[in-house]
């Protein structure tokens, strides 16, 4: 399957843990995306990256998320001292030139976080 | 800022009837617009867009088109199957390639 992966798929944490996802995008794709979807809600924006350069965060990125992409490739996403409100789902996308279209955005799956 | 709003679900259709789910945005400019629709235990994925005003998007029987005078992006179905029960999301984005804006989703469901 060539398409937007992540893993884990499901994540529950203890309050203050901290925890990393990561996201493989489609390859070759230069643009990858990052959002958190809350139950009843559509996803919002969190950051993206062109190649490794991270070229704009939301403000809803508090100091406790970072995220990177280091090789240009695959992303990880941290959370430093999770707290309840940050249970969501967290989902990735990703776009790029040539064949693909950047008004199409492919997202993967999602991992759906907990912290109790 | 910008943003999408789309009429609140859930909607619940017999087979074979007519759809209308309404959306309507705020953009400060000319952005693209889009309807992903989410499957039960699936991903997002792109049912349709348009990029410009008076662009019509469609797929799959579903159409949509860009009105910038009314600032909207109606999705309609002539005849709706059970299989097209899913979570249906209007999005902008200002520019190709960045942020997509979601509204909150409208979920379907259509029974036979």
């Amino acid at each position: 399957d060539t398409g937007v992966s992540q893993d884990p798929r499901h994540k529950i944490t203890k309050r203050g843990q901290n925890v990393t996802f990561r996201c493989d995008p489609i390859s070759e794709h230069n643009r990858l995306y990052w959002y958190r979807q809350t139950l009843g809600q559509g996803p919002e924006f969190l950051t993206y990256f062109q190649n490794e350069a991270q070229l704009e965060k939301s403000r809803l990125l508090s100091d406790r998320f970072s995220a990177e992409r280091p090789k240009g490739s695959f992303s990880t996403l941290e959370i430093q001292r999770t707290e309840q409100g940050d249970s969501a789902m967290y989902l990735c996308a990703s776009t790029g030139t040539g064949v693909y279209s950047y008004n199409e955005q492919f997202f993967g799956p999602g991992t759906r976080l907990t912290v109790l | 800022g910008d943003s999408v709003t789309q009429m609140e679900g859930p909607v619940t259709l017999s087979e074979e009837a007519f759809l209308t789910i309404n959306c309507t945005y705020t953009a400060t400019g000319y952005p693209s617009l889009f309807w992903y629709v989410q499957y039960p235990g699936e991903g997002l994925q792109l049912l349709l867009k348009a990029t410009k005003a008076d662009d019509k998007g469609s797929n799959k029987g579903f159409e949509a088109t860009y009105r910038k005078e009314t600032t909207s992006f109606h999705l309609e179905k002539g005849s709706v199957q059970v299989s097209d029960s899913a979570v249906y999301f209007c999005a902008l984005s200002e520019e190709a390639g960045t942020a997509l804006i979601f509204g909150k989703g409208t979920t379907l469901s259509v029974s036979s």
